[in-house]
């Protein structure tokens, strides 16, 4: 079955850096586009980055852009998130989640992993 | 804010039917691009409702339906369950932003 475990949230001060896994499991990896998406604490769902399956399209939302990379190992299974210059307002619970193979627009998200948080604070 | 607009809260009472609705505009729903809905249960991670406006991915009871029309979509949930009570996100995609994919609002469903 589909698993995706996120990893590498925790407490980071202002300005400071962080990068957060994403393993997955029981599909075929390299064959489908992945993203970060967040949810702030009590608040809504907000798409950060997007991947294409072979690494080399990716995008990224307006608030996360210049600071955030996304990227991906397909010998490893596994999505990141580095996250740079980091600020009070990305503390959030951190999820990356799955493209379903998908004609239409856009692709919806089949898969979610537990999300794991983080916290800027000082 | 988003560009998609859900009403904060719906509630009913066990067996009843409660809609959702997903509020867009020419750029992003009357344009053509399909609605998906997701349910998020307290504490837990987001999961595929309804894809591509009306379809729904096996396993997900067929009480949950959705619709499109114009520049809204809506989730109807029938038969309303106790174990339905979660938040309840839309999403579609906007050709007036940068960002390739929009969530709605929100709505948290309680049943009564």
């Amino acid at each position: 079955q589909v698993q995706l475990v996120e990893s590498g949230g925790g407490v980071v001060q202002p300005g400071g850096s962080l990068r957060l896994s994403c393993a997955a499991s029981g599909f075929i990896f390299s064959t489908y586009g992945m993203h970060w998406v967040r949810q702030a604490p009590g608040k809504g769902l907000e798409w950060v980055a997007f991947i294409r399956y072979h690494g080399s399209n990716k995008n990224y939302a307006d608030s996360v852009k210049g600071r955030f990379t996304i990227s991906r190992d397909n010998s490893k299974n596994t999505l990141y998130l580095q996250m740079n210059s980091l600020r009070a307002e990305d503390t959030a619970v951190y999820y990356c989640a799955k493209d379903l193979h998908y004609g239409g627009n856009p692709i919806p998200f089949d898969y979610w992993g537990q999300g794991t948080l983080v916290t800027v604070s000082s | 804010q988003s560009v998609l607009t859900q009403p904060p809260s719906v509630s009913g009472a066990p067996g009843q039917r409660v809609t959702i609705s997903c509020t867009g505009s020419s750029s992003n729903i009357g344009a053509g691009y399909d609605v998906h809905w997701y349910q998020q249960l307290p504490g837990i991670a987001p999961k595929l409702l309804i894809y591509g406006n009306s379809n729904r991915p096996s396993g997900v009871p067929d009480r949950f339906s959705g619709s499109k029309s114009g520049t809204s979509a809506s989730l109807a949930i029938t038969g309303l369950q106790a174990e339905d009570e979660a938040d309840y996100y839309c999403q579609s995609y906007d050709n007036s932003l940068s960002a390739l994919y929009v969530f709605g609002t929100g709505t948290k469903v309680t049943v009564l």
